[in-house]
């Protein structure tokens, strides 16, 4: 069965440093990436997405996503967090195929001020 | 303007009792979702409906059933709830598969505990 694997439950960092969140899926075939954030207390909404071209792709609020195809990975990644950061984050893979999104369980992430 | 709304945002609610939760969507999708959020943050979807059709429907009890009475709205009704019936249920939408796939926009939750 497909699924999508989130490394890392819990990550605590202090603002400025950098941050790497690991996502890797398991379905083989045409899939489309994407990484949603959850704020405290809020809905989830989308940071960025990959679709096709260049596998490196920028979203919202400085975020940045590296697909590596070969990997099977969308990395989640940027330079310097701020305490505003603190979230959940999932990655979501959608198996063209089946025409389902399928939701890795989250990184809870702390940005200490 | 609210892209999707829910409502009720908070349901608390005996077990055995039998309650409903409303989506609406205004931005023109059609293609609706529910999902379950458990305390541990973990999102499963439950049911999809595309113009007003089921698409999905995972491993979900028959207690909960999904109705959308037109593209714009998929409401979930829950029958004889049950303790483990606890979470945040989350509606989304999205443009159908060919459009953009997978993107979705969720609703702000309906935070559901059963006492």
């Amino acid at each position: 069965a497909q699924s999508v694997s989130q490394h890392n439950h819990h990550v605590i960092l202090s603002e400025a440093a950098s941050l790497e969140l690991g996502c890797n899926y398991s379905y083989g075939g045409t899939v489309n990436l994407f990484w949603y954030v959850q704020y405290p207390g809020q809905h989830l909404q989308l940071l960025l997405k990959y679709f096709s071209g260049d596998p490196l792709v920028k979203g919202i609020k400085g975020f940045e996503a590296e697909f590596i195809k070969s990997k099977f990975s969308f990395n989640l990644r940027k330079p310097s967090v701020q305490w505003s950061d603190t979230a959940e984050y999932f990655c979501a893979v959608f198996n063209t195929g089946g025409f389902k999104t399928i939701f890795g369980a989250g990184t809870r992430l702390f940005v200490k001020a | 303007d609210t892209a999707v709304s829910q409502t009720p945002k908070y349901l608390v609610t005996q077990m055995g009792n039998d309650k409903s939760i409303k989506c609406e969507q205004n931005l023109g999708h059609d293609t609706m979702y529910w999902y379950k959020q458990d305390s541990k943050k973990f999102l499963k979807i439950m049911f999809s409906y595309n113009n007003k059709e089921l698409i999905i429907n995972e491993t979900v009890p028959n207690r909960f059933s999904p109705k959308s009475p037109d593209k714009a709205h998929l409401n979930l009704h829950i029958n004889s709830l049950e303790l483990g019936d606890s979470a945040v249920y989350f509606c989304a939408s999205s443009l159908f598969a060919s459009v953009l796939p997978g993107e979705q926009y969720f609703g702000p939750g309906t935070r559901l505990t059963v006492t």
